[in-house]
């Protein structure tokens, strides 16, 4: 079993649409939780912290439940320019972050 | 602010020839990572260097070998380039641990291997 597990989709929404991804880790000793953003062709870029008491950046909202290992990333109002792949990360006590294979999001007209 | 800097960007090798991808942070960071990227596969690291001087090993490190020669420098060499490392490479840095790990990376050195 791959450590970090992510739905690929891809999420196929339309403008204004929310949309809810979840990602499932394995270790329970993780401590630390993040989501990036990939676009297309180019480096991942960190999107937001994933707090233990969940946390909110704009239309952006980030949870985490360590009962049931998994971490989630909600998205209000999506826009075009959300179009983009989301990258789930999981990091314990040591230097190696584990990444998710990501899942794909496609915002449409 | 540069943050993370890849060169080149861009690369075509035939089986067999050698190349260093170059790395550099301004960040001061104290950890440094390299990692490929293939379709459908996410991000895999290879090699890994938690502080100046220190180098291990990640997940694929096979075909490669990395250098840590400063605490901005990363280098990544191939010593015989094979079709399966056709790939894109990612330089990444991190304030380990302040940051609880959060890496911020460069923008990429596409490979192809011929």
């Amino acid at each position: 079993r791959k450590e970090v597990e992510q739905d690929p989709g891809p999420f196929n929404v339309p403008e204004g649409a929310t949309v809810a991804f979840n990602c499932t880790y394995s270790n329970s000793a993780s401590q630390s939780f993040f989501w990036y953003r990939q676009d297309c062709r180019k480096e991942p870029k960190l999107l937001m912290s994933v707090y233990s008491s969940g946390n909110e950046d704009g239309r952006f909202t980030a949870q985490l439940n360590r009962a049931s290992q998994y971490i989630s990333l909600l998205i209000r109002d999506s826009k075009l320019s959300d179009s983009a792949t989301y990258l789930c990360v999981v990091s314990g006590g040591s230097y190696i972050p584990t990444f998710g294979r990501g899942t794909s999001l496609i915002v449409h007209p | 602010n540069a943050g993370v800097t890849q060169t080149p960007k861009f690369q075509v090798l035939k089986t067999g020839q050698s190349m260093t991808l170059q790395c550099a942070q301004d960040m001061n960071h104290n950890s440094m990572y390299w990692y490929r990227q293939d379709p459908g596969m996410g991000l895999r690291l290879i090699y890994y260097s938690a502080s100046e001087g220190t180098t291990d090993k990640g997940e694929v490190p096979n075909g490669y070998n990395v250098s840590r020669l400063n605490k901005r420098e990363f280098s990544l060499r191939l010593e015989s380039a094979a079709p399966s490392q056709t790939s894109v490479y990612f330089c990444a840095s991190s304030d380990q641990p302040k940051e609880g790990n959060i890496q911020y990376f460069g923008a990429g050195t596409r490979l192809s291997v011929l």
